[in-house]
């Protein structure tokens, strides 16, 4: 597609219930990205897929969060037993694969997560 | 670890003002320096970039310039326009890492 899409937008829910959240990268961007903006805060880095190597999972903040990727396309990341602590809007970014450090990633509008 | 630093906002400007926002980080070995805009409802953005030391990041009429000696990369604009409303992140790629760390962003405000 022409950018990256997020899906939902918007997820309300209620402690303790599992959400998934859906990024569909730039279509050739075979690197793809998970960060968290919490309110008023930076982006925090959870994990990096780069075609079909091991993902970068070193910023998940607990086994309750998990990431899949197939191949270079949809990457879908999983919360399990939300808790009020993973409210925040988690982004979505894509970029090609480049050898130096020098990527620009393109971000996704993001999917705000509520959690009651 | 690597980081990054930014000014806090809020930050509020008349239209036409000078816009500095300061940036310095701390890194491994030599990273590339990064601004994003985030404008409101959007995605971030690349604002603009540089990959080493003394280049200068330049786009929109906004510059950052790569300062190895202060570890900064401080983003201006001399003349700053309603539309630059917006959030702004500092940003550093460094080593064998793809992921960007980020700052915490500063918002600007831009009244007419």
């Amino acid at each position: 597609g022409a950018g990256v899409s997020q899906s939902p937008s918007n997820k309300v829910t209620e402690k303790g219930k599992d959400v998934e959240l859906r990024c569909d990268p730039i279509s050739g961007h075979t690197a793809l990205y998970w960060y968290r903006q919490r309110l008023g805060q930076g982006l925090e880095f959870l994990i990096y897929f780069q075609g079909n190597s091991a993902p970068d999972k070193s910023g998940l903040p607990s086994d309750r969060f998990s990431a899949e990727r197939t191949g270079e396309s949809v990457s879908t990341l999983t919360i399990q037993r939300t808790q009020q602590e993973d409210s925040a809007v988690y982004l979505c970014a894509s970029s090609l694969a480049v050898l130096s450090g020098a990527n620009v990633l393109t971000f996704g509008a993001g999917s705000r997560l509520t959690v009651l | 670890g690597d980081s990054v630093t930014q000014m806090e906002g809020p930050v509020t400007l008349s239209e036409e003002a000078f816009l500095t926002i300061n940036c310095t980080y701390t890194a491994t070995g030599y990273p590339s320096l990064f601004w994003y805009v985030q404008y409101p409802g959007e995605g971030l953005q690349l604002l603009l970039k540089a990959t080493k030391a003394d280049d200068k990041g330049s786009n929109k009429g906004f510059e950052a310039t790569y300062r190895k000696e202060t570890t900064s990369f401080h983003l201006e604009k001399g003349s700053v326009q309603v539309s630059d409303s917006a959030v702004y992140f500092c940003a550093l790629s460094a080593g064998s890492a793809r992921q960007l760390t980020f700052g915490s962003g500063t918002q600007l405000t831009v009244l007419p």
